[in-house]
Order: C-alpha cells, then structure tokens, then sequence
C-alpha cells in the first residue's frame, strides 16, 4: 500500500532562517506531489505542485520554492524565512485519471 | 476559473442526529470528479467520499452521502447518525476530469453536540 511521509512534524525558526521541509512517497510511482499552506481555521492555499522529477509549477509567487530531486521526494525550501511563513504546511500525492489526493500529517511551522 | 463555494462557516448537530453541508461550484466543463475531505483536529486531511460528474446515481460511504445536482452545479455531503468523531473541518473540492489540481472551498466547521 502506498505511504506518505512528511517531516517534521512541528518547526521553529527564525526570522531570516532558511527552511527545508520533506516529503516521500512510498508504494508508488510517478506521482504528482502537492505543497500547501492552511492559516489556521482557513482553507488550503496551492503552493506547487509537480507532475515528474524537475517539474515544478508555482501557483503562487512568494518567498518559498520546491525541488523534486526524486521521483517520490518533493522538498519545500526557503533561504529566508518571513513571518508570515508561518501556518500549517502539507503534501499531498495522486496518482491517475481520478485524482484522489492523499494527505501527508502536515508541518506546524511558526516563525518568530 | 472554477471555484468551488461553502456557504456555511460553522454548523452543529446533535449527536445521532443528521446534517447537511452545502457546496456549490462554477465551472463550464462536463466531466470532473467532486469530493469531500474532513480535517479533524489532528488536521490530516481525510477522503470521505466523491463523485464522478458522468455518474447520475449519488455517492454513498456507510453514514456519508451526496446529494450531487449537476445542473445546480450543487455537491452536499449528509452525514446521518452523526457521531461526536464527525466533528471535523469538511471540505469540498472539484477537479477537472484531465486536470492535476483539486480546487477547494473555504471548508465548513462541523460541532457535534453530546
């Protein structure tokens, strides 16, 4: 069965600190990988979202960008973080026509 | 663009009780896949049920299920015997029947009353 895993779980940082947040995929191939960001008590805001290894599309022009250096690994990167980084950071996997996305448990990110 | 809207912010049931959460959506495509996610307070985004737009018959999922209207462009989600583990941000989402994306609405905030 397939898995996703995403880490860390909850993250502290800085102002002006770099960010790295991961995500993999197991138990399938070549899926689109999804990044999002919910404010708390909000919906899901698309931030990239990738269809193979390289390819990345961005949803929305911000501080943050994403790399797929493997087939099932999609990595959310800054090089300085902002305050309003700060909320609630999740990926997500499909797979085929349907679409169904799956969820990986989320990153609490809180910038101070 | 489609968009995908949830009128209602907040709604509460009493346990054992039945409740409908609306969503309506824009688009001018035929085919596309509806669903309905609920984030409990862990906030990991669960699938509870979906929808393909060619199908006529309604979805169903043990106590979850669809009134999907496609002329009305309208998916609500009705949970019956509601249990106090329904209690949960729920929300809707459309996808285009090739497209990658899933457009979501702003969710409803479901309270289950004991």
């Amino acid at each position: 069965s397939q898995t996703i895993h995403q880490w860390p779980a909850t993250l502290v940082q800085p102002v002006g600190s770099p960010l790295s947040l991961e995500c993999t995929v197991e138990g399938t191939s070549n899926p689109n990988l999804y990044w999002y960001r919910q404010a708390a008590g909000r919906g899901l805001q698309l931030l990239f979202y990738s269809v193979g290894i390289g390819q990345i599309s961005s949803e929305v022009p911000q501080n943050l960008s994403a790399s797929r250096p493997q087939d099932r690994q999609f990595i959310l990167s800054s090089k300085k973080l902002l305050l309003s980084d700060s909320g609630f950071y999740l990926c997500a996997w499909s797979w085929g026509a349907l679409g169904i996305q799956y969820f990986g448990a989320g990153t609490r990110l809180s910038v101070l | 663009a489609q968009t995908v809207t949830q009128s209602q912010p907040e709604m509460s049931v009493q346990e054992a009780e039945t409740v409908t959460l609306s969503c309506t959506y824009d688009t001018s495509e035929s085919d596309y896949y509806l669903f309905w996610y609920k984030q409990p307070p862990s906030r990991q985004m669960i699938l509870v049920i979906r929808q393909e737009a060619y199908k006529q018959q309604n979805a169903t999922e043990n106590r979850f299920s669809v009134n999907f209207q496609k002329a009305a462009k309208s998916f609500s989600l009705k949970i019956s015997d509601s249990q106090l583990g329904d209690a949960a941000m729920y929300f809707c989402a459309y996808k285009e029947e090739y497209g990658n994306k899933l457009v979501f609405g702003a969710g409803t905030i479901l309270r289950v009353k004991s």
